[in-house]
């Protein structure tokens, strides 16, 4: 079944400076690529997701870039602000496991003002 | 506005127990998903369904059943409570074209 891997387990960055995130995935038929943001006491919210018939998707100060050769995918985050300061997941998903969502192990993101 | 609620938020209870966490939505989706989240694991998922009368099982679903009786509620059943199971736990749901999934604010579980 799909496999994610999510690195790294913590980043910490100065406000204004950007923070990437990377993922990659094992199944090649994986097709649907969701990003997450988790604060505290809360439950994941969908920040941003690609499709694989895209490379790069760019919302305001966030992007996800997918390399399907490579089979990995990154969150990458301009601008940092101390809102910013949360656990980020990454997630896959597969026609071939039905389009469950498989998550990667999270990254705990810490935006020193 | 539509929405995906869990209840209780917070549960304690004893072991060999059974315990249900309710999960409903308002959303009309067909899939609905359970996960736990236990630190170094991310989300794990334990049951998921595509629709009335259908579940299936997830990466970790020993202890733990589902039914689906309707389209807007997922229980999840721990049959009997184990130490191991103390977790927070999610519930999700999905349109089944698009992917994008919407999480509830979960139910912290705690055994002892």
């Amino acid at each position: 079944g799909e496999n994610v891997e999510q690195h790294p387990s913590t980043l910490s960055v100065q406000e204004g400076d950007s923070a990437v995130i990377k993922c990659t995935y094992s199944d090649s038929a994986s097709n649907y690529f969701p990003w997450y943001k988790q604060e505290l006491g809360k439950g994941p919210q969908l920040i941003i997701d690609i499709r694989s018939n895209v490379g790069e998707k760019k919302d305001q100060r966030i992007a996800v870039t997918l390399n399907k050769t490579a089979k990995h995918f990154s969150l990458h985050i301009t601008e940092t602000q101390p809102e910013d300061s949360a656990v980020y997941f990454c997630a896959a998903s597969s026609p071939r496991s039905s389009y469950k969502l498989i998550f990667g192990s999270g990254t705990r993101l810490l935006v020193r003002p | 506005d539509a929405e995906i609620t869990q209840s209780p938020r917070h549960k304690i209870t004893e072991t060999g127990r059974q315990v249900t966490l309710a999960c409903h939505q308002t959303w009309n989706h067909n899939n609905m998903f359970w996960y736990r989240q236990d630190l170094g694991h991310g989300l794990r998922l334990i049951h998921y369904s595509y629709g009335v009368q259908d579940t299936n099982k997830g990466e970790v679903s020993d202890g733990y059943s589902v039914s689906r009786s309707n389209t807007e509620d997922l229980p999840l059943t721990l049959e009997s409570a184990a130490s191991s199971q103390t977790s927070v736990y999610f519930c999700a749901s999905s349109d089944r074209g698009s992917g994008e999934a919407f999480f509830g604010q979960g139910t912290r579980l705690t055994v002892v």
